[in-house]
């Protein structure tokens, strides 16, 4: 069966500070794979997908980076954290031709 | 005009009643549809997905696809607390792309 992680579980960071959140998906190849931001209240705000390595679609132009370095390995990024970025950060995979996604745990990220 | 549009509630149902979650949207084209529940502090879980017209049952859960009125609801029967919840809908659009669109969400409350 497919499994997906997201670590770390919670981050408090001041603002500023760089990011890396990392996602890993078990029991599937070439998986499309998302980076997803829920502000507290809000709806899921798409922020990056990947259908490949190498591949990244950028949705929403911001602070934030993605990168696929490995086929089940999907790492969203940042050089200098601003308040905003405060939220729900999840990600997501989906394979075949049914289109749905399954998400991971997530990352609940404060910003100081 | 919002692409998925749901009432944000709160929707607030006795227990052991139907709870009737609507979602409308705005790609006619669109060709995939689904339906997740979020538990507060939690990632959404997918519950039910459906791409043809009509109902599709799966335990208490019944989802029902009118793409010539652009609605799909969700129907829980025998409501109970533990399905206190948000409810997202999410469309696939028939264009080449891999992203699912989310509504914003519905607050459900069983009452006991």
């Amino acid at each position: 069966s497919q499994t997906i992680h997201q670590w770390p579980a919670t981050l408090v960071q001041p603002v500023g500070s760089p990011l890396s959140l990392e996602c890993t998906v078990e029991g599937t190849s070439n998986p499309n794979l998302y980076w997803y931001r829920q502000a507290a209240g809000r709806g899921l705000q798409l922020l990056f997908y990947s259908v490949g390595i190498g591949q990244i679609s950028s949705e929403v132009p911001q602070n934030l980076s993605a990168s696929r370095p490995q086929d089940r390995q999907f790492i969203l990024s940042s050089k200098k954290l601003l308040l905003s970025d405060s939220g729900f950060y999840l990600c997501a995979w989906s394979a075949g031709t049914d289109y749905e996604q399954y998400f991971g745990p997530g990352t609940r990220l404060t910003v100081t | 005009q919002k692409e998925v549009e749901q009432n944000s509630g709160p929707l607030s149902v006795p227990e052991g009643a139907i709870a009737s979650l609507n979602c409308t949207y705005s790609d006619r084209g669109s060709q995939s549809f689904f339906w997740y529940r979020q538990y507060s502090g939690k990632s959404p879980e997918l519950i039910m997905s459906i791409y043809s017209n009509g109902d599709k049952e799966d335990g208490r859960f019944t989802a029902q696809l009118n793409k010539a009125s652009q609605y799909v609801s969700l129907l829980i029967r025998d409501s109970q607390p533990s399905d206190s919840a948000t409810y997202l809908c999410a469309v696939k659009s028939n264009f080449g792309n891999e992203k699912l669109t989310f509504g914003t969400g519905t607050r459900l409350t069983i009452i006991p």
